[in-house]
């Protein structure tokens, strides 16, 4: 079952606009959600994380948006530039046991054309 | 960057041949994924290992085997590769902790199964 739905699947903007990746949970038990960028031929790299306690977090021109009691989170890219072209990834961590495991989202290609 | 080894990077093999990706790290972290990357599918867990000799399934684990010997290094083993194991499988460590969210990759291993 997934437990973390990602959408949408594709995105194209121009540079200069904000792509938003929306990402929804079924688990509340879930306390620590990151996000993953991907680019072609390489593995995945942390890009920015956040826990349920706070509702917004920014690293640079990255911004999540958390909702915690619609259990959705959202990354918001500023200024977008065609180098931020990649796949990207939510994911969710359970608290507690099992905390070792991450759960994925299915991924978003990004492209910003110039 | 995290000191992550995957080898083979890439491998073609027909049905029915044993297969083993390993995973050498540097980092001396306690916890080490498989994951499976396919279209549509997003990153799926193979396997996991929570230290020397410690091991677990994950969502996909169904005709996959893994070894840990040594803290640094992690095996997967395809007994009898089929076709729709065909995929590319990154490597994954974790500190552990607060920190087992944060997730580093290696570049991965295309595997082509005919």
């Amino acid at each position: 079952q997934q437990q973390v739905k990602q959408s949408p699947q594709s995105l194209i903007v121009q540079k200069g606009g904000i792509p938003i990746i929306n990402c929804a949970y079924e688990n509340t038990a879930f306390d620590y959600f990151p996000w993953y960028q991907q680019f072609p031929g390489k593995g995945p790299a942390l890009l920015i994380a956040i826990r349920p306690d706070v509702s917004e977090k920014k690293e640079g021109r990255f911004t999540i948006s958390f909702n915690k009691s619609a259990k959705q989170f959202s990354l918001h890219i500023m200024d977008s530039q065609p180098g931020d072209s990649a796949t990207y990834f939510c994911a969710a961590r359970p608290s507690g046991a099992g905390s070792y495991q991450l759960t994925f989202g299915k991924g978003t290609k990004l492209s910003v054309i110039p | 960057d995290a000191g992550i080894t995957q080898s083979p990077r890439h491998k073609v093999t027909e049905t029915g041949t044993p297969v083993t990706l390993r995973c050498h790290q540097t980092e001396n972290h306690r916890y080490m994924y498989w994951y499976r990357q396919d279209p549509g599918h997003g990153l799926r867990l193979i396997h996991y290992s929570y230290g020397v000799k410690d091991t677990d399934k994950g969502e996909v684990s169904d005709g996959y085997s893994v070894s840990r010997s040594k803290t640094e290094d992690f095996l997967l083993t395809l007994e009898s590769a089929t076709s729709s194991q065909t995929s590319v499988y990154f490597c994954a460590i974790s500190a552990g902790g607060r920190k087992n969210g944060e997730l580093f990759f290696g570049e991965g291993s295309r595997l082509t199964v005919l």
